[in-house]
């Protein structure tokens, strides 16, 4: 079955220290995978997608995110995490029919 | 551009009570979509459109009805509100294939029925 699983609800990390938010797939064939963000009250904000090439992602605010086909995995990182980034997180997988599948969501605190 | 407006923001229903949320985008953009996000569960997609005059069912159609008469919008009807139908819907659009690229969304509805 193809799915997408973000195994932690909340993450906490303090101000200025590293940040990675993780995500796994399960889809046949080559993934197609992309990470949004929802800020609290809004709706969601497309941070980065992996189609194809290089395994680091670069995208917005300051995110990139790391494919690893062996793992399947695509977890999302900041060097240096910022107040402004506590929100909630959703990882999504494009299934073989074309729609998206998303992660249920981790909730990103971020401590002064 | 004002993006992907939805409205209302809330609304509370009663059972068997029908409604409308309403999706309006100024990208023309092609591709729209409804999701209901619920919580710890993700969201889930209820119905799509690849343009005006097309639209296709998504993982949880059940209960909802949606038409596309032109490009800018694409309006959800609930016909019979039952309280499973008690959520947060975003509508989203997208210029091309939303599994492919970028996809923009409203700041969402949320519907209570009792």
């Amino acid at each position: 079955a193809q799915s997408v699983a973000q195994p932690e609800d909340q993450v906490n990390v303090a101000e200025g220290n590293p940040l990675t938010v993780k995500c796994t797939y399960s889809v046949s064939g080559n993934p197609y995978l992309f990470w949004y963000v929802q800020y609290p009250n809004r709706g969601l904000q497309f941070l980065l997608k992996y189609i194809t090439g290089d395994n680091l992602v670069k995208g917005s605010y300051g995110f990139e995110a790391e494919f690893n086909k062996s793992q399947t995995s695509f977890h999302l990182k900041k060097p240096s995490a910022l107040v402004s980034d506590s929100a909630l997180y959703f990882c999504a997988v494009r299934d073989n029919t074309g729609k998206l599948i998303f992660g249920q969501g981790t909730t990103l605190q971020v401590k002064p | 551009n004002a993006g992907v407006t939805q409205t209302p923001k809330f609304r509370i229903l009663k059972i068997g009570q029908s409604m409308t949320l309403q999706c309006a985008q100024d990208m023309n953009h092609n591709y729209m979509y409804w999701y209901r996000q619920d919580p710890g569960m993700g969201l889930k997609l209820i119905y799509y459109s690849v343009g005006a005059g097309i639209t296709d069912k998504g993982e949880v159609p059940n209960g909802y009805n949606v038409s596309r008469s032109t490009t800018e919008d694409f309006p959800l009807r609930l016909e019979l509100a039952a309280p499973s139908q008690t959520s947060v819907y975003f509508c989203a659009s997208s210029y091309l294939d939303g599994s492919y690229n970028e996809q923009f969304f409203g700041p969402g509805t949320r519907l209570t029925v009792l």
